[in-house]
């Protein structure tokens, strides 16, 4: 089954500790982004990935990290230093290149931060 | 960067009825409109995309027009059916090699019997 998996589900973490969200995809993908979505508010992006070991940060990108040492994986890290965590994350992925536009998303991760 | 503005934010209709729902952008270089569904606790999903090459793509139940002109683009869904209740985003972006979606702020559709 080709697709993009998100774990987990739901994450609950204290205010100031780190947190990281997996993100998987064997679509063969050369993109990977990931969204951050709140009631109201749509979808909005936190940084992207258009290959292996390079990424740019989207319109949110402040509190948050992220790595892409593997195609295949487009872990993002939530640090003490984003002052609203609490939200639903969602990762999605896409071709690269010519006539290549739709992203895939993942189930999401629904993160509570007490 | 792009801005883009979704109405109505909740629309009620009878199944059977259309629905209509209108998205605006702001960057006149968009090329890419797609619009997605989610259903609660999930990703999005496509239903159908449009480009700015055409005006107007249909999928069965599913019509999405664009006019360039007018940088609006709309949604419509034809017989509306109770499993087409969820959320709808319309999305703009312009061709790169990464699509870098800019989304607008959802529009919950409720199908009533």
């Amino acid at each position: 089954d080709g697709g993009i998996t998100q774990s987990p589900k739901y994450l609950f973490r204290k205010e100031g500790q780190n947190v990281t969200l997996s993100c998987e995809q064997n679509l063969n993908h050369d993109a990977m982004y990931w969204y951050r979505q709140d009631p109201g508010q749509g979808l909005r992006l936190i940084y992207y990935s258009q290959i292996v070991n390079d990424f740019q940060k989207g319109d949110i990108a402040e509190g948050y990290s992220v790595s892409r040492e593997k195609k295949e994986s487009f872990p993002l890290t939530v640090t003490s230093a984003q002052k609203n965590p609490t939200a639903f994350y969602l990762c999605a992925s896409s071709m690269v290149g010519q006539g290549a536009y739709e992203q895939y998303f993942g189930p999401g991760t629904r993160l509570t931060v007490t | 960067g792009e801005n883009v503005e979704q109405h109505p934010s909740t629309l009620s209709v009878q199944e059977g009825d259309s629905a209509v729902i209108k998205c605006t952008y702001s960057d006149s270089a968009s090329n890419y409109f797609p619009w997605y569904k989610q259903e609660l606790g999930k990703g999005p999903q496509l239903i159908i995309d449009i480009r700015s090459n055409v005006g107007e793509k249909k999928d069965q139940r599913i019509a999405v027009t664009l006019n360039k002109t007018a940088k609006h683009f709309s949604l419509h869904i034809t017989e509306t059916q109770p499993e087409d209740s969820a959320v709808y985003f319309c999305a703009a972006s312009e061709h790169g090699t990464a699509s870098k979606l800019t989304f607008g702020t959802g529009t919950r559709l409720q199908v009533t019997l």
